[in-house]
């Protein structure tokens, strides 16, 4: 059972570039969840999916795009990097029945 | 809208030491209330949670939360603290939005922990 796993840990960029960082989770949970987190601001939402086949904007979404590929999989693209995005990114999930979210150990990206 | 805020961005105590760190809340509901750990370079780690049930929470690691409407408080406490309790906490309440819930963070706080 390895709980919330992402891809890459680690990814630099040069602006413009585009990628996507990817976030599985085998707990059978329906919500999952995009943050990123800045020094002094904690942790924003940036997009999160209540069940397969939606998805709904968090307060920070502007330039991010997301898929809900199925139950497990939820992913994050950036079309066009810019270094505003340079930041740390955690995917989380959770139950229905339950309001305790599980974190991922984050992505460390970079846009220079 | 529900939201909290955290006192102090950073806090020092020695080994052995009380900790205390310190979130207020607002919210017009009964709210649901965690305190999350990050140890460096790792994700976040569920320390307690409060859902309405005993005010005063155990959690993981020896940490303790208790919530007090009159103060509109969930401070975190350990009685005595362990090199290994150097990390960022977060608090984060439960905002009901459209029929959906999300977390909503305190900016949080980095606990240092010296000899």
């Amino acid at each position: 059972n390895a709980g919330v796993t992402q891809t890459p840990k680690f990814q630099v960029l040069k602006t413009g570039q585009s990628m996507t960082l990817q976030c599985a989770q085998d707990m059978n949970h329906n919500s999952m969840y995009w943050y990123r987190q800045d020094p002094g601001m904690g942790l924003r939402l940036i997009y999160y999916s209540a069940s397969e086949g939606t998805t709904d904007k968090g307060e920070v979404p502007n330039g991010y795009n997301v898929s809900r590929l199925n139950k497990r999989e939820f992913s994050l693209r950036l079309e066009s990097a810019a270094p505003s995005q340079t930041s740390v990114y955690f995917c989380a999930s959770r139950a229905t029945s339950s309001y305790e979210q599980y974190f991922g150990p984050g992505t460390r990206l970079t846009v220079t | 809208a529900q939201s909290v805020t955290q006192l102090g961005s950073h806090v020092s105590v020695s080994e052995g030491a009380l900790v205390l760190l310190r979130c207020n809340y607002s919210s017009s509901v009964p709210p649901y209330l965690f305190w999350y750990v990050q140890y460096p370079n790792q994700g976040l780690q569920l320390l307690l949670k409060y859902t309405s049930a005993a005010t005063l929470v155990k959690g993981i690691n020896g940490f303790e939360a208790e919530f007090k409407k009159s103060e509109t408080s969930f401070h975190l406490t350990k009685p005595s603290a362990h090199m290994s309790d150097a990390a960022e906490y977060f608090c984060a309440v439960i905002r009901f939005s459209g029929g959906y819930n999300k977390l909503i963070f305190g900016a949080g706080t980095r606990l240092a922990v010296h000899p």
